[in-house]
Parts: C-alpha cells; structure tokens; sequence
C-alpha cells in the first residue's frame, strides 16, 4: 500500500520568501508522484509529477520538487512567495493498476504581505 | 464544456434521505474518479471507471454507496439513507486514459451536509 506524509497543515510565509512544503511517501513499487493546488472555490489543479524521468521537476507558478529515493521525499518549492500562492497544496501518489491517488493531508499556505 | 462539472454545487440533506451526485467529465476522457474529502483532510478514493465498467469500488464505505456510468460519459454517485457522517466534499476527476501517470482534471465539488 501507498501512502503520503505532509507535516503541519498551515504553513505561512512572507511575500518574497522561500515557499517549502514537505512530502514523504510510502510505495511498494517505483513511485508516480504529484503535487496538486486547490486555490479557493476551485477544483484541485496539477502543478507537477514525477515519472521517472528526472529527479528535479519543474511545475507551473514557478514551483519545482525535487525526488530523493533514498529519503522518501518528493518537497515542493518556490523560491519567492507571492500572495497569489495563497492556497491548498497536496502532495500525491498513485497507487494501484490504474492512476488512483493516495493523497496527503494538505497543506494550507498562507501569504503575509 | 471545457472542465469537469458537478452538480450540485451545494446540497444538503436530512438524515435518511438519499441524495444523487453528477458529474460530468471532460469529453473523451476514459477514466473517472469519485473522492471523498472531510473537513482538513485531503481526498480519498471512492471508486473508479475505466468508460462504463466499474472497474475498482474498494473504497465505497457502505453498501449505502452507489455509483454508476452507463454510457462511459456522466456519473453519478448516489448514497441511500444518508447519515451525518457522510457529511464531506465530494470531488468528481477524469483523465484522458488510463496510466498510473496521467494528469487528472478534477471538478469544484460537491458539498454535502447532512442533518
């Protein structure tokens, strides 16, 4: 069985700072990868997946995250936080014969001016 | 149109009745999910539908919940005797096909709250 780990479920930052959220999983088979933004009253939206193809994946909204086999992680980044960044982020990983998610508890980002 | 659409966007029920959730997919797209996402938490599998055949319907938690897809276009999902618990969001996606890499397009939503 798969499985996601996001620790603290608010996570602020300034205007201008170093956005970091942490993902950790768990897979019993070479892992697919995901992060997904909810931005109020919308539906989630893919920022960026892992395949396999490279360990460093560049997203959309200038967001990348990096694949560390060994440390189980896939964390999301920005360099520069913006108040539009201002949403629910969550971490997922596919599971099964088809493309079901195991989803993490999110991440609730908050933008302080 | 050009996303995934549910219906309704709200809908609040009293215990024991049974409620009918829609969702209507991107055309083409083979596969469809239902999740289910409580207050804080992030969303969890319901079922799956490769076109019209129900192909995973592990993570349904009751007999109480049915889904269907009889032309591999709209579903719906439908849960009988609704009780406070399934008191949730619950989120309709599609996906082009059917690999465990595909991006999926999910839908706003349907909010229930049960009384």
């Amino acid at each position: 069985a798969q499985s996601v780990t996001q620790l603290g479920s608010h996570v602020s930052v300034s205007e201008g700072a170093l956005v970091l959220l942490r993902c950790n999983y768990s897979s019993s088979v070479p892992p697919y990868l995901f992060w997904y933004v909810q931005y109020p009253n919308q539906g989630l939206q893919l920022l960026l997946k892992y395949t396999s193809a490279a360990t460093l994946v560049k997203g959309i909204n200038g967001f990348e995250a990096e694949f560390k086999k060994s440390e189980t992680s896939f964390h999301l980044t920005k360099p520069s936080a913006h108040m539009s960044d201002a949403a629910e982020y969550f971490c997922a990983v596919s599971e099964g014969g088809n493309n079901r998610l195991a989803f993490g508890k999110g991440n609730q980002v908050v933008v302080i001016p | 149109g050009a996303g995934v659409s549910q219906s309704p966007r709200y809908k609040v029920a009293k215990r024991g009745q049974d409620v009918a959730l829609r969702c209507d997919p991107i055309s083409g797209h083979v596969s469809l999910f239902w999740y289910q996402q409580a207050l804080g938490q992030g969303p969890e599998f319901l079922t799956y539908f490769q076109n019209e055949a129900q192909l995973d319907k592990s993570g349904l938690p009751s007999d109480r919940f049915f889904a269907e897809r009889p032309e591999g276009s709209v579903s719906t999902l439908k849960i009988q005797r609704t009780q406070q618990e399934d008191s949730a969001v619950y989120l309709c996606a599609s996906s082009v096909g059917t690999a465990r890499y595909e991006k999926l397009f999910f839908g706003s939503g349907t909010q229930l709250s049960v009384l």
